[in-house]
């Protein structure tokens, strides 16, 4: 089975700061991972994905995050916040090949402060 | 990149009426398609995975006769919540994932419509 675990439900931070999101996976096998920002009202936009190949993703938007199979993390990073980073953030894992689904984090809110 | 549609984007209806929510991939064909619910402030759970032609496999929990999924082509696949509660008032997303030989995505990456609001009066 798998899952994911965001660690924190929201996050705050001032604009021009660093990001932290911080992602817990679980599962039986090397999986997919990854980041989807959703605005509000909003559907789901892709960040970045981890599928096995480099183990620091470089996504849209400034973002990055790092697969750390020893840690069994994927946190997602930004050096510098922007107003418009202000989303809620999902991590988001998927299974091996022949397995479709996907399973979502909890979620986390990040606000940007002035 | 790849586009996936719904519509409407937000429907109002009576209790006890049923409403349709379709969901197309614009530019290329999707041999499966996900229907996701989320309630205010939380994730997505998953209700549904639609394979074209064949019958939609649900979710544990997720009821067969009131959420109504038909995949009958290539590029649409709609859900139809019957007998519409207060309580089926949600947000619901769709999603299409492309053949892994299209070339156009990576293997398990979908991609996601806009949402429909649903509001059950």
């Amino acid at each position: 089975a798998q899952s994911v675990t965001q660690l924190d439900s929201h996050v705050s931070v001032s604009e021009g700061t660093p990001v932290l999101l911080r992602c817990n996976y679980s599962s039986s096998y090397s999986p997919s991972l990854f980041w989807y920002v959703q605005h509000p009202n909003k559907g789901l936009q892709l960040l970045l994905k981890y599928t096995s190949a480099a183990t620091l993703v470089k996504g849209i938007n400034g973002f990055e995050a790092e697969f750390k199979k020893s840690e069994t993390s994927f946190h997602l990073t930004k050096p510098s916040a922007h107003m418009s980073d202000a989303a809620e953030y999902f991590c988001v894992v998927g299974g091996i090949q022949g397995a479709q689904k996907l399973v979502f984090g909890q979620g986390t809110r990040l606000t940007i402060n002035p | 990149g790849a586009v996936v549609s719904q519509h409407p984007s937000w429907v109002i209806c009576k209790s006890g009426t049923s409403v349709k929510i379709e969901c197309r991939s614009l530019d290329f064909q999707a041999t499966t398609m996900f229907w996701y619910r989320q309630f205010p402030k939380q994730s997505l759970m998953l209700m549904a995975t639609s394979n074209e032609g064949s019958k939609a496999t649900y979710e544990q929990g997720v009821e067969k006769d009131k959420f109504l999924i038909n995949h009958a082509s290539l590029t649409l696949s709609t859900l139809t919540v019957t007998s519409a509660h207060p309580e089926d008032s949600s947000f619901y997303i769709c999603s299409a994932r492309a053949p892994p030989t299209s070339g156009r995505a990576s293997y398990n990456e979908q991609f996601f419509g806009p949402g429909t609001r649903l509001t059950v009066l």
